[in-house]
């Protein structure tokens, strides 16, 4: 049982190249969640998918696009990327039963835009 | 908007001592409060959590307590050990509202021998 994992664990990109972050789940979870985390800050929601087909913007979804296609993945994606998205991005999925249920988080994914 | 709030930013503790960190938020709207352990390199992982209706839970040499009249939760950890020091996050999450879920900015915890 592998939980959340995410891919690549690190990458290096160019300013103005693109990239997707892959992250899959094998715990059945409907919902899923990207977070990105900065120094000396908590983690600040980009976007969540509440189900297969659906997603919603978090707090800070500028520059980036996500797509859930399959229940077990969610993928980021940075179209443009910028050197302010420069970041530790971190996955992570839950049940949604009527109350909140806690999160799984994968052990992320260290980004750098030069 | 929601605003979390969390103290210390930083915490050094002789070990076997105990260690608290509080947070206070400022919106009513929520019935659930976790607590996550964040190791170096390593995704948050969640250590307890609690319920608006119960005002104190405890696992081992963790509690987490709630007033949510004053509207903050505190974690609470005792005989404090090596393997406690890390970095721990609150999290406010809105009634059964994934775009609410707002993260404290966290404490880092470290343990001295």
């Amino acid at each position: 049982n592998a939980g959340v994992t995410q891919t690549p664990k690190f990458r290096v990109l160019k300013t103005g190249q693109s990239m997707t972050l892959l992250c899959a789940q094998d715990m059945n979870h409907e919902y899923m969640y990207w977070y990105r985390q900065d120094p000396g800050m908590g983690l600040r929601l980009i976007h969540y998918s509440v189900g297969e087909g659906t997603t919603a913007k978090g707090e800070v979804p500028d520059g980036y696009n996500v797509s859930r296609l399959k229940k077990q993945n969610f993928l980021l994606g940075l179209e443009s990327a910028a050197p302010s998205q420069t970041s530790v991005y971190f996955c992570a999925s839950s049940y949604m039963l009527r109350e909140n249920q806690p999160q799984h988080f994968g052990d992320g994914t260290r980004l750098s835009i030069l | 908007g929601e605003n979390v709030e969390q103290h210390p930013s930083t915490l050094s503790v002789q070990e076997g001592d105990s260690a608290v960190i509080k947070c206070t938020y400022s919106d009513s709207a929520s019935n659930y409060f976790p607590w996550y352990k964040q190791e170096l390199g390593k995704g948050p992982q969640l250590i307890i959590d609690i319920r608006s209706n119960v005002g104190e839970k405890k696992d081992q040499r963790i509690a987490v307590t709630l007033n949510k009249t004053a509207k903050h939760f505190s974690l609470h950890i005792t005989e404090t050990q090596p393997e406690d020091s890390a970095v721990y996050f609150c999290v406010f999450t809105g009634y059964s509202s994934a775009s609410k879920i707002i993260f404290g900015s966290g404490t880092r915890l470290s343990i001295r021998p």
